[in-house]
């Protein structure tokens, strides 16, 4: 089942930079899309997301930006901090509510 | 802050076993779903539970698994007879309604001998 992909397994940035993770996907039947930050040995943790009627989402440092066209979402993480350092999923849902995930991107923030 | 709670955190059972995986969510929320990620894969999508039935289940989700909300808290799957391929994290979560974030638990360590 490949149809949300995040074709980087890995991002390392500077501290205060910014990090920008990508995510595609294929249904053109999702409709809300999400990230997710996960820890080792924990559950995922919900970031932001955004619906299909907006181009973008904004929370604090965080910001999901939707290309529908493309089929292709972002999450622009600005500035980074060593604490952002995880890997980091993205889901898509249709109108049932199940998440179909990404296979994830580690990022480390480098102090 | 509510969150989802999950037990036990890791569960060793031997091959053919019953096992069961615990899950509390979030108080006011009425859509739960079991997830499961085995080792270096994705997180997959086994079944969601509203109104005290199954609104949707995946292929994975066989007649060896079961759900259950049993007492209006807990939320429970079951696997009957257990495979090595069983082994994974079980992650519970939970939303108010279809179309919000799902909250996720801690996740249980199955794994399988």
């Amino acid at each position: 089942d490949q149809q949300v992909k995040q074709n980087s397994p890995s991002l390392s940035v500077q501290e205060g930079r910014i990090s920008i993770l990508n995510c595609d996907y294929t249904n053109s039947m999702f409709d809300y899309f999400l990230w997710y930050k996960k820890y080792p040995a924990e559950g995922p943790t919900f970031l932001i997301s955004i619906s299909s009627i907006k181009d973008k989402n904004e929370d604090g440092r965080f910001t999901v930006f939707l290309n529908k066209s493309a089929k292709h979402l972002s999450l622009h993480i600005v500035p980074s901090q060593p604490g952002d350092s995880a890997v980091y999923f993205c889901a898509a849902s249709g109108n049932t509510g199940k998440l179909i995930f990404g296979q994830g991107t580690t990022l480390q923030v480098k102090p | 802050e509510p969150e989802v709670t999950q037990t036990p955190s890791h569960q060793v059972t031997q091959m053919g076993q019953e096992v069961i995986l615990r899950c509390v969510p979030i108080s006011n929320h009425l859509y739960f779903y079991w997830y499961r990620q085995i080792l270096g894969q994705k997180v997959e999508f086994l079944v969601s539970f509203y109104n005290n039935e199954i609104s949707e289940k995946s292929e994975i989700f066989d007649d060896q698994f079961s759900v259950e909300r049993p007492d209006g808290s807990n939320f429970t799957l079951k696997i009957r007879s257990t495979k090595l391929e069983d082994s994974a994290m079980y992650f519970c979560a939970s939303s108010e309604n279809r179309y919000n974030e799902q909250f996720f638990g801690p996740g249980t360590r199955l794994t399988v001998l």
